[in-house]
């Protein structure tokens, strides 16, 4: 059971290039997000997902897009990359259910746009 | 919009020595009150939460309080040890479904040896 795991773990691209993040999860969650973690300002949500075929934008997705084709997996796509998405992204992924439940978290992607 | 204070930003304590971390939240709505732990350069761990239908819970050193009335919740640390060293986030659901959380923006705790 390996849980949330990101590929890839480093990435360094140029400006305009773009780029796809890969999230998969093995605990047949429905839910599933993506957040940004910059210094000082926490996690920040981009885009999430409630399951299967279904996405919805969080606190920050301009400049990003994502898919859910299959339920174990949630990309996140950098169409024309910026220096302003330089940040570490990670991806987590949680239970439904008639109440809140945690959230489990990948071990992140390190991302640099130059 | 809905947001989450946390304080302090950076906290330094003696070994043996409790830590204290505050939080406030915005949205009335909020019920489920997560706190996670980040070690340089690794994911966030859940370490504790709590629900809105209890004041306080507590699991061997670590315990988090919630004044629902006030919107604050802390969480606390006693007996400090090295490998507590690390960042801590507090984090308030939002209204709408789908266990969206909001983040505060992070504590870095420091124990000193």
């Amino acid at each position: 059971n390996a849980g949330v795991t990101q590929t890839p773990k480093f990435r360094v691209l140029k400006t305009g290039q773009s780029m796809t993040l890969l999230c998969a999860q093995d605990m047949n969650h429905e839910y599933m997000y993506w957040y940004r973690q910059d210094p000082g300002m926490g996690l920040r949500l981009i885009h999430y997902s409630v399951g299967e075929g279904t996405t919805a934008k969080g606190e920050v997705p301009d400049g990003y897009n994502v898919s859910r084709l299959k339920k174990q997996n949630f990309l996140l796509g950098l169409e024309s990359a910026a220096p302003s998405q330089t940040s570490v992204y990670f991806c987590a992924s949680s239970f439904s259910g008639q109440f809140n439940q945690p959230q489990h978290f990948g071990d992140g992607t390190r991302l640099s746009i130059l | 919009g809905e947001n989450v204070e946390q304080h302090p930003s950076t906290l330094s304590v003696q070994e043996g020595d409790s830590a204290v971390i505050k939080c406030t939240y915005s949205d009335s709505a909020s019920n489920y009150f997560p706190w996670y732990k980040q070690e340089l350069g690794k994911r966030p761990q859940l370490i504790i939460d709590i629900r809105s239908n209890v004041g306080e819970k507590k699991d061997q050193r670590i315990a988090v309080t919630l004044n629902k009335t006030a919107k604050h919740f802390s969480l606390h640390i006693t007996e400090t040890q090295p490998e507590d060293s690390a960042v801590y986030f507090c984090a308030a659901s939002l209204r709408s479904s789908a266990s969206k959380i909001i983040f505060g923006s992070g504590t870095r705790l420091s124990i000193r040896p």
